[in-house]
């Protein structure tokens, strides 16, 4: 079964700072991989997908992520985050009509 | 277009009782999905339905089932309701529910078992 790992599960981050959240996924097949965003109290929203073809993943609201098939890994980064990126990120895979996602990453923006 | 619209919003139920949640896909989508969300296990897999077939289940009990309607609508279903199920309960639409597609998620349904 495929499966997701997230390295982190909170990330405290300063606005306009850089932020990584990484992703480590197993599979022995192609894989499809996704990153979605939860606002509290609310449900998921896709930040962006990687299917084929180009490893630089370009997402809603300024996020990108790289795919990296040697490491198997996935990583989300913004280069400059603001007040309201505040939120959880999950990592997915997508395998047999459902999706197997990480813990989630706590990301909190400080002024 | 309208999104993944997930009825009610919060549920308050007891011990031993019964619900049914409810979820109406985007128009078009034909695939839903069904996940629950707690602190402890985070987000799981439910079920999938397509076109009023059910095509994979996840690791629960048989006290979770659910149904998809010929208007692509789905229902979930919980019998026996135990203070462990008490989760935000989320609801997922596609196209044809492929690897390959994104899924829209609804804002979901936060049960609370007493």
């Amino acid at each position: 079964a495929q499966s997701v790992t997230q390295l982190d599960s909170q990330v405290p981050v300063f606005e306009e700072a850089p932020v990584e959240l990484r992703c480590n996924y197993s599979s022995s097949v192609s894989v499809y991989l996704f990153w979605y965003v939860q606002y509290p109290n609310q449900g998921l929203q896709l930040l962006l997908k990687y299917l084929s073809g180009s490893t630089l993943v370009k997402g809603i609201n300024g996020f990108e992520a790289e795919f990296n098939k040697s490491q198997t890994s996935f990583h989300l980064r913004k280069p400059s985050v603001h007040i309201s990126d505040t939120a959880e990120y999950f990592c997915a895979v997508s395998d047999n009509y459902k999706l197997s996602f990480g813990a989630g990453t706590t990301v909190t923006v400080r002024a | 277009k309208a999104g993944v619209t997930q009825t009610p919003r919060y549920l308050i139920k007891t011990r031993g009782q019964q619900v049914t949640l409810s979820c109406s896909p985007i128009s078009g989508h034909r695939s839903v999905s069904w996940y629950q969300q707690t602190p402890g296990q985070g987000l799981q897999f439910l079920f999938e339905y397509f076109s009023e077939t059910q095509r994979n289940k996840g690791n629960f009990p048989g006290r979770f089932s659910g149904r998809q309607f010929s208007n692509s609508r789905s229902e979930m279903n919980v019998s026996t309701l135990e203070l462990g199920d008490s989760a935000l309960y989320l609801c997922a639409s596609s196209l044809g529910g492929g690897s390959m597609e994104g899924y829209t998620f609804g804002s979901g349904t936060r049960l609370t078992v007493v």
